[in-house]
């Protein structure tokens, strides 16, 4: 597999369960990042993640926690959602995070919480 | 913080035509500018990053433009094909893991 993808495409939950999105990144990359991407907003930055360190965690709710064991791999670990946590969810990883880089992104997992 | 716009939200073109997608940002002080595509529910694909030092890229048919001061840029199509319809969006960025999107133009190009 090349470049970054993202299991599983779809996901339905229920408000109460606990679920997770994976991601994994094949281009060698030291940062990931996890970004939501509702229905006519931008998308916005949830998590960074340089060298499997949290650099930045944008404000999110605690129902929503990323787990990064290695620079490869990328967890959104869910807990409790609610209807309006229904998204797409992107992956994206770049070079190193310390710098601009160029950020290549997944295909994304549509989440629909019921 | 930066704030990025793109106009228009939708456009619809028939097949050959050139165009023009337009996109402003409020904070001139950037790193690059990038513009993307995106394929309904699907992930984003990168067609042209511009840096700051730059004035455009060039990528096949696609020219993007970048103009710092002003605080816009411009992602010209030339010779329109069905295979271009998709949402496009660009994204400012401003430091090492600051990416501000705008809510990107949906392009159809008619046959």
């Amino acid at each position: 597999e090349t470049g970054v993808t993202q299991t599983p495409r779809h996901l339905v939950m229920g408000m109460t369960n606990k679920k997770s999105l994976k991601c994994e990144q094949h281009l060698g990359h030291n940062a990931m990042y996890w970004y939501k991407q509702s229905a006519k907003k931008p998308l916005e930055l949830m998590f960074v993640y340089n060298f499997k360190e949290q650099t930045e965690n944008n404000s999110v709710p605690s129902r929503f926690s990323p787990e990064c064991p290695n620079s490869s791999h990328l967890f959104l670990h869910l807990h409790t959602l609610q209807p309006e946590d229904s998204a797409l969810y992107l992956c994206a990883s770049s070079q190193e995070g310390t710098g601009p880089d160029e950020q290549f992104f997944g295909p994304g997992t549509r989440l629909t919480v019921l | 913080k930066q704030e990025v716009t793109q106009i228009p939200a939708a456009l619809s073109v028939p097949e050959g035509e050139n165009l023009v997608l337009n996109c402003s940002f409020t904070d001139s002080a950037i790193y690059n500018l990038q513009w993307f595509r995106q394929d309904p529910g699907k992930g984003l694909t990168s067609l042209l990053l511009i840096q700051s030092s730059q004035r455009e890229q060039t990528s096949g048919r696609l020219n993007a433009s970048l103009d710092k001061s002003s605080g816009r840029s411009t992602l010209y199509i030339a010779a329109s094909q069905p295979g271009d319809s998709a949402t496009y969006l660009c994204a400012a960025q401003t430091g090492a893991n600051n990416l501000f999107f705008g809510t990107g133009t949906r392009l159809t190009v008619i046959p």
